[in-house]
Order: structure tokens, then C-alpha cells, then sequence
């Protein structure tokens, strides 16, 4: 079967950093994404990993190992408005995205 | 960028009412479209998956003939909640995937459905 895992909720401090780690099983893979979804709002798009290795854009990175099905976002320098869910996808072999359960991720003053 | 509006936003209607949902590719011609429900503190999940001009794919447990898709052109696709009943409240979201670039789904803003 097909399975994503992430972990159910973090909690961080403003001006830290934190990693939000993701592994998958999936049948076939074109590439894994990470989207940040604030309650009551559609996902938005924040990252796309198809080659191994490390994809930095501003305060946020993200990370790939296909031999080990396994990537992280990494998000620097937190601020409030970063609290929302993180979801990780990774599209399989027919190009549709298959969906973790998110990661609600806490800023704490 | 790659913009998908969805109309309405916000609907609440009675049990046993129909509702539609429209979402539109606004400058893009979208060969396939997505519609997932989400549930409150759940991830999404793919009602079904449709091509322009053809039926619709259901994902397995999703009544076909109670969620009626059309994607009657390049830029359109509707979701119609026929019968609705007050768990169908849930928030709709779809997206929309170009021909350019096969791998990105473009997500309009969501439709919040509640069914009273």
C-alpha cells in the first residue's frame, strides 16, 4: 500500500528553527512536495523535491533522500504567522499526489 | 502564477437540498482537475479525479452518483452534492493541473459546505 508519515503535532519558539520530518511508501515517485495549509484555507505550495538533496528558499528548506523515502522542511528563524499544518505529498507513478496527515506545527512566544 | 478560483466560498444549505460547486482555472487550461473534502484536524482526502470531456475516476467508498463531477471545459469542472445531509459538511477543496507542468496541482481557495 501507500503510506506517508509525519508527525501529528511540534511545537516550537519564535526565532527558532525546526524540522518537519516526512517518509513515504508509495508505488512509483515523481517527486515530493510540502504545503503549508492555515485552518480553513487551501494548501499552498512551499516546496518540490524530485532529485536528492537540499532545496533552500528564503527561511525554509527542504530535503530528499530517495533511497531512503524519506524528506524534511526545515523552517528558520520562526515567526507566529508559521503556525499552521504542513503537509507533505509525494506524487506517484500516474502523477497524482498522495497526501500525509499533516503536521500542525505550534510558534510559541 | 497559475491561479484556480472556486465559487462559493462559503454555502449553507438544508438536508435533502442540492449544492454546486464550481472551480475554474483562471489563466490556464487545465486538463485535469482534483476535488478533495477535508475534514476538520484531518488531511485531505481525493473525492475523485476528472479529465476534460470524460467521466470522472471516484476513489473507492466515494458515492459517484451522489457527488456528480462535470468538467465540461478546459477551465471548468463542477462538484454538485446532491441529497445533502449534515455530514457532507466539510470543506471542498480542488485543484487544477496544467499540461505544462504535469507534476503541480494549482489548489483554488476552498468551498465550506454545512448542511443544517
Amino acid at each position: 500500500g501507500q503510506n506517508i508519515d509525519q508527525p501529528t503535532e511540534m511545537t516550537a519558539t519564535e526565532g527558532a528553527i525546526v524540522q518537519i520530518n516526512c517518509t513515504y511508501q508509495t508505488s512509483g515517485f515523481n517527486g515530493l512536495f510540502w504545503y503549508q495549509q492555515h485552518a480553513g484555507e487551501a494548501p499552498t505550495f512551499l516546496s518540490y523535491n524530485v532529485l536528492d538533496g537540499l532545496e533552500e528558499k528564503g527561511r525554509f528548506s527542504s530535503f530528499l533522500s530517495r533511497s531512503k523515502g524519506y524528506s524534511y522542511l526545515l523552517l528558520k528563524e520562526l515567526q507566529m504567522k508559521d503556525s499552521a499544518s504542513y503537509l507533505c505529498a509525494v506524487t506517484d507513478s500516474n502523477y497524482q499526489l498522495i497526501w500525509g496527515a499533516g503536521t500542525k506545527l505550534i510558534i510559541k512566544p | 502564477g497559475a491561479v484556480v478560483s472556486q465559487h462559493p466560498s462559503r454555502v449553507i444549505c438544508k438536508s435533502g437540498t442540492s449544492v454546486k460547486i464550481e472551480c475554474r482555472s483562471l489563466d490556464f487550461q487545465a486538463t485535469t482537475m482534483f476535488w478533495y473534502r477535508q475534514f476538520p484536524k484531518q488531511s485531505l482526502m481525493l473525492m475523485a479525479t476528472s479529465n476534460e470531456g470524460s467521466k470522472a475516476t471516484y476513489e473507492q467508498g466515494v458515492e459517484k452518483d451522489k457527488f456528480l463531477i462535470n468538467h465540461a471545459s478546459l477551465t471548468l469542472s463542477t462538484l454538485t452534492v446532491t441529497s445533502a445531509h449534515p455530514e457532507d459538511s466539510s470543506f471542498y477543496i480542488c485543484s487544477a493541473r496544467g499540461e505544462r507542468e504535469a507534476y503541480e496541482q494549482y489548489f483554488g481557495p476552498g468551498t465550506r459546505l454545512t448542511v443544517t
